[in-house]
């Protein structure tokens, strides 16, 4: 069965590092997202993206964060300058098209920041 | 502000138990609805999608109802495994379809 893959698993940075995670959406999918769960909170919108561009963001989603389709497969999440409050774990999703069709989440990937 | 608002449990229930949960959802434009379900620390898992019709997966059970902006789902006969995480889910529909969560009812299922 076909899976969003998302690295690393867990990802520790110092404050003010630039970090940047990645994720492989199913192939044939053309909408993608990150979603964050900060520990104990809901998981909270991020952005979505469609036709190499970012189709709604969310008010998390600051000058600090952006992203990006550099191929046919990856979808990245890059966090600039990294603060403490961005300790989460963040989920990639995707789909193949949109309202009622499922998100996919990757298995996320725990972003310590010290 | 779109709000989907959950009791967050948790509800211990023993096996062979039903238990129902419900949600209600702020954004009367919102079109579709779903039943995630998180275990601890994991990504989240569709378990059903949710239609006005109200829908059944086995011993599971959907229901929506629009006029009152409120969702639920029952679990017939739980078993140990359905412990988890239930998560409301509301797709907003906008241009960038976002989800929005419900802050989730913990389930735990004891023997």
């Amino acid at each position: 069965e076909p899976e969003v893959t998302q690295t690393p698993s867990h990802q520790v940075t110092q404050m003010g590092q630039e970090v940047i995670l990645r994720c492989v959406p199913i192939s044939n999918h053309l909408y993608f997202y990150w979603y964050r769960q900060i520990l104990g909170q809901k998981v909270e919108f991020l952005v979505s993206f469609y036709n190499n561009e970012i189709s709604e963001k969310s008010e998390i989603f600051d000058d600090q964060f952006s992203v990006e389709r550099p191929d046919g497969s990856n979808f990245t999440l890059k966090i600039r300058s990294t603060k403490l409050e961005d300790s989460a774990m963040y989920f990639c999703a995707s789909t193949l098209g949109r309202s009622y069709n499922e998100q996919f989440f990757g298995p996320g990937t725990r972003l310590t920041v010290l | 502000r779109k709000e989907v608002e959950q009791d967050p449990g948790p509800f211990n229930v023993p096996e062979g138990a039903t238990v129902a949960f419900n949600c209600t959802y702020s954004n009367s434009a919102s079109q579709s609805f779903f039943w995630y379900r998180q275990d601890c620390r994991k990504e989240p898992k569709l378990l059903m999608s949710v239609y006005s019709s109200g829908n059944e997966d086995g011993r599971f059970t959907a229901q929506l109802n629009r006029a009152s902006q409120y969702i639920s789902l029952l679990i017939r006969d739980s078993k140990l495994s359905d412990s988890a995480t239930y998560l409301c889910v509301v797709n907003e529909d906008n241009a960038g379809n976002m989800l929005t969560f419900g802050g989730g009812t913990r389930l735990m299922v004891k023997p």
